[in-house]
C-alpha cells in the first residue's frame, strides 16, 4: 500500500526557473491538500483540492499553481521560482474533511531549494 | 502573531520521564485539536485527536484541551527512545474541515 507518493525527493532550482512537484495517492481519497513547512513557521497550506475538477487557495498560495485533472493525482507547480520558495513541501490527502475518522496521511516530502 | 504558537525546543529527556508539551492559541473558534508526529525526513502522521474541552488518553499518550485558557497539551508517559520526533499541534474550526492551522513544532529527544 503506497499511500502518497512525492516526487521527486530533492530537487535544486535557480531562481526564475519552473518545475512541478508531482502527488500521488492510491488511497481514493476525495481530498488533497499542499503544505510547506519552514522553520520555525510550521506547516502552511498553500492549495487544496476537495476533488477532481475543483480546487481553492489555502494560507499562501501565491507563487503556486495547482489542477486536479484525476482523483489520484495532484500535481503542484511552481512558475518561475524564487529563493523564498525554498522549503520542504508536503502533500496529504484525506478520505473526506479532516475528522478522526478521516485523517490527514502526509507524504514523506520534497526539499526543494532556489538558488 | 501567530494563531498558533508552540516552542519549538528543542526538549531533551531521559528514558522513562514524562513529557510535557503545549501550544497556544488565539481563535477562540478553534473546536477541533490534533498532534502530530514528525519523525526526521518523512511526513506528520496523527497520533491524538481530539473535540472542544477536556482529556484523551490512548495508551502512554493524554491529550488535554483548555479552551477558556486557549491551551492545548500533549503529555507523554513513560517515554522511550522511539519517542524521539517532532511534534506538531494542530486544530481547525470544524469537523471536516480541509483548513488545518499547525504550530511550528516541538523537536523531542528521548535519551536512553
Amino acid at each position: 500500500n503506497a499511500g502518497v507518493t512525492q516526487t521527486p525527493k530533492f530537487q535544486v532550482l535557480k531562481t526564475g526557473q519552473s518545475m512541478t512537484l508531482q502527488c500521488a495517492q492510491d488511497m481514493n481519497h476525495e481530498y488533497m491538500s499542499w503544505y510547506r513547512q519552514d522553520p520555525g513557521m510550521g506547516l502552511r497550506l498553500i492549495h487544496y483540492s476537495v476533488g477532481a475538477g475543483i480546487t481553492d487557495q489555502g494560507e499562501v498560495p501565491n507563487g503556486y499553481n495547482v489542477s486536479r485533472s484525476t482523483t489520484e493525482d495532484f500535481p503542484l507547480r511552481l512558475l518561475s521560482a524564487a529563493p523564498s520558495q525554498t522549503s520542504v513541501y508536503f502533500c496529504a490527502s484525506s478520505y473526506s474533511g479532516i475528522n478522526n475518522n478521516s485523517p490527514l496521511h502526509f507524504g514523506n516530502g520534497t526539499r526543494l531549494t532556489v538558488t | 502573531q501567530k494563531e498558533v504558537e508552540q516552542d519549538p525546543g528543542p526538549l531533551s529527556v531521559p528514558e522513562g520521564a514524562i513529557v510535557s508539551l503545549n501550544c497556544t492559541y488565539s481563535n477562540s473558534a478553534f473546536q477541533y485539536f490534533m498532534w502530530y508526529r514528525q519523525y526526521s525526513r518523512k511526513g506528520p502522521e496523527l497520533l491524538m485527536y481530539t473535540y472542544s474541552s477536556g482529556n484523551k488518553e490512548d495508551g502512554r499518550f493524554t491529550a488535554q484541551v483548555d479552551k477558556s485558557s486557549k491551551y492545548i497539551s500533549l503529555f507523554i508517559r513513560d517515554s522511550q527512545p522511539s519517542d524521539s520526533a517532532t511534534y506538531l499541534c494542530a486544530m481547525t474550526l470544524i469537523q471536516g474541515a480541509q483548513k488545518l492551522v499547525f504550530g511550528q513544532g516541538t523537536r523531542l529527544t528521548i535519551n536512553p
